[in-house]
């Protein structure tokens, strides 16, 4: 099956700063890999998502890239705000021909923004 | 528009007691509906997933049972919680297999 490694698992960035996660999948046929933010005591929100077909997304302050020869792909979070502090996992679902599958997530990283 | 919810929002309860965990979805029909498990400081683990009223899938063993009575009910169920039960619960749809998960707000459990 999947396994989706996380890194790192705590960042501290300044405000204002940017910050990178970043995340490697195993299977060769994952083809859709979702961001999500999750705040303390809440479900996961999706933040932004990137497909197999498509190298790099971006959404105002947040971008994903995929490079799928290497097998990973990374968030990229610029102007940081306190805001954006929260926990972040990636996930990387494989396609099974229909099959209901559900994601495999990192550990997340707990993004810390420093005023 | 659609909206996912569970509860109760927090639970307490005694080891070998009963577990019924809920999670309904609003606004859409056939959802595909998935549970997960969130323990302290790891990342989230599927346990079930639903295509249709009856279908349930289970990814890994363990003490847990699903049930999909309705379109959009989904329980997660124990005869008898242990310990190692204790974690946050999210529930999630999506539209199709292959399409985006959306969860819920989640619940959490604590076993003593």
């Amino acid at each position: 099956g999947e396994n989706v490694e996380q890194h790192p698992s705590t960042l501290s960035v300044q405000e204002g700063d940017s910050a990178v996660i970043k995340c490697t999948y195993s299977d060769s046929a994952s083809n859709y890999f979702p961001w999500y933010k999750q705040e303390l005591g809440k479900g996961p929100q999706l933040i932004i998502d990137i497909r197999s077909n498509v190298g790099e997304k971006k959404d105002q302050r947040i971008a994903v890239t995929l490079n799928k020869t290497a097998k990973h792909f990374s968030l990229h979070i610029t102007e940081t705000q306190p805001e954006d502090s929260a926990v972040y996992f990636c996930a990387a679902r494989g396609y099974s021909g229909g099959g209901a599958d559900g994601l495999t997530f990192g550990k997340g990283t707990h993004l810390i923004i420093q005023p | 528009s659609q909206t996912i919810h569970q509860w109760p929002a927090t639970l307490v309860q005694p080891v070998g007691s009963p577990l019924s965990l809920e999670c309904t979805v609003e606004g859409t029909s056939n959802p595909n509906l998935y549970w997960y498990r969130q323990a302290a400081g790891r990342g989230l683990q599927l346990l079930f997933y639903s295509v249709g009223i009856g279908q349930i899938s289970s990814e890994v063993p363990q003490n847990l049972s699903a049930s999909r009575p309705q379109d959009r009910q989904f329980i997660l169920s124990s005869k008898k919680l242990l310990l190692s039960d204790s974690g946050f619960y999210l529930c999630a749809w999506s539209r199709q297999p292959q399409e985006t998960q959306y969860f819920g707000p989640g619940t959490r459990l604590l076993v003593l």
